[in-house]
Parts: structure tokens; C-alpha cells; sequence
């Protein structure tokens, strides 16, 4: 089955300094990788998809990469900010047919002091 | 902005007994979605429903745990002799294309 592999389980940044969360998969590639945020004692909320013939996406202070020969993915968050703190989420489908399960990484909890 | 929302946000049951937890997905998707969420633990696919029925479905979602789709609004897991390891966040989610939206979740305790 697939293995997804988020660099820590715990990242502290100072604000207005780049947050780059790192998520490593193995086995085989996926169609598409998703990013979300969870904070605590609620839902995943989806932040940005990217794609395995996409290099990069942006959403205004979010950056994401995916380099399917590495089976990497990174999410950086520009200019953090301490609303920035909660846990992020690496997420992949397959592909195929049928849209289906995803496949989460354990998180990487990013806190962001002033 | 239209939501998925679940019901209740929190249940206690005794082991043994049978639960019902419900989704209520965003209007016009298509495709729904269990997961759930052990304290400390990582988001858990439980199954996907499209069209009907069961599209694919994990180790986890045994003989125990069944979902239904019982008007053209809710969808519901329904747990039917629960053990204490069932006890965790569940989250429902729903998606009309790759992106999948999830909602609240019900943390569900068992004793």
C-alpha cells in the first residue's frame, strides 16, 4: 500500500519566515496530491491539488511542488503568520477510474510565534 | 459557501451497541466519502460511494460497518456493534471532481 512520509511531526517558526513542510511517498505515483489543514478537533480543510504533470501551484502565500521523480511534494507558506499554526496534511490518490480514497500522511503540526 | 455538516458532533455509546452517523454532503456532488481519525493518528479511509453504491472500500470497513444513501440528501455510516477501538473522529466528505470537502466530523466514544 502507499507509504507518505511528512518530514516531522513538529515545525516552529518565527513570523514572516517561510514555512516549508516536506511529504515523501513510495510505491507507486499518484494522479494528483492534495494539501490540507487540519486544526484541532476538526475536519481536514483542503488547501491546494497539484498534479502529477504540474511542477508548481500557487495560491496567494501558498506554494506547493511535486517532483514525481524524487516522490516528493513541498508546501511552503510564505510571510507565516501565528493563524498560519495548525497541522497540515499531505493527501494522494491513485488515479484510475474511479475517484476515491485518499492516502494521508500523520501531519506535520506547524506553530508560527510572533 | 455551501459545507458538508454532520450530525451529531458527538456520540457516547455503550460496546455492543449500534450507531448512526450521519452526513449531509454538498448538493450538487457526487461522490461521498468516510473516513475516520483515531486520536493522535493519522486521516483513515473507510469508503467511497458513487452512483449508489460502494466504490471502494478499506481492511477496515468490515461486516460491521455499512453506508446508505437514504434520500437525496444524507448519507450515513451506520456501525452496527461497536468495539472500543471504533472510538475516534469520523469525518464524512463529498467531492464533484478530485477535490474532496470535509466536513466537521462526529467524535464518537466508546465505553
Amino acid at each position: 500500500s502507499q507509504k507518505i512520509e511528512q518530514n516531522s511531526e513538529a515545525l516552529n517558526i518565527q513570523e514572516g519566515k517561510t514555512a516549508t513542510l516536506t511529504c515523501n511517498y513510495t510505491n507507486y505515483s499518484p494522479a494528483y496530491l492534495q494539501w490540507y489543514r487540519q486544526d484541532p478537533g476538526r475536519g481536514p480543510v483542503f488547501l491546494l491539488l497539484i498534479r502529477e504533470n504540474e511542477k508548481e501551484k500557487r495560491k496567494e502565500r501558498l506554494k506547493v511542488t511535486f517532483d514525481t521523480t524524487l516522490k516528493q511534494s513541498l508546501f511552503h507558506i510564505t510571510a507565516s503568520q501565528p493563524a498560519d499554526s495548525a497541522t497540515y496534511l499531505c493527501a494522494l490518490e491513485k488515479g484510475g477510474s474511479t475517484l476515491g480514497r485518499l492516502y494521508f500522511g500523520r501531519g506535520t503540526q506547524l506553530t508560527v510565534w510572533p | 459557501e455551501p459545507e458538508v455538516t454532520q450530525t451529531p458532533s458527538h456520540q457516547v455509546t455503550q460496546m455492543g451497541q449500534e450507531v448512526i452517523l450521519r452526513c449531509v454532503p454538498i448538493s450538487n456532488h457526487l461522490y461521498f466519502y468516510w473516513y475516520r481519525q483515531i486520536l493522535g493518528q493519522k486521516v483513515e479511509f473507510l469508503v467511497s460511494f458513487y452512483n449508489n453504491e460502494i466504490s471502494e472500500k478499506s481492511e477496515i470497513f468490515d461486516d460491521q460497518f455499512s453506508v446508505e444513501r437514504p434520500d437525496g440528501s444524507n448519507f450515513t455510516l451506520k456501525i452496527r456493534s461497536t468495539k472500543l477501538e471504533d472510538s475516534a473522529m469520523y469525518f464524512c466528505a463529498s467531492s464533484v471532481q478530485e477535490t474532496q470537502y470535509f466536513g466537521p466530523g462526529t467524535r464518537l466514544l466508546v465505553l
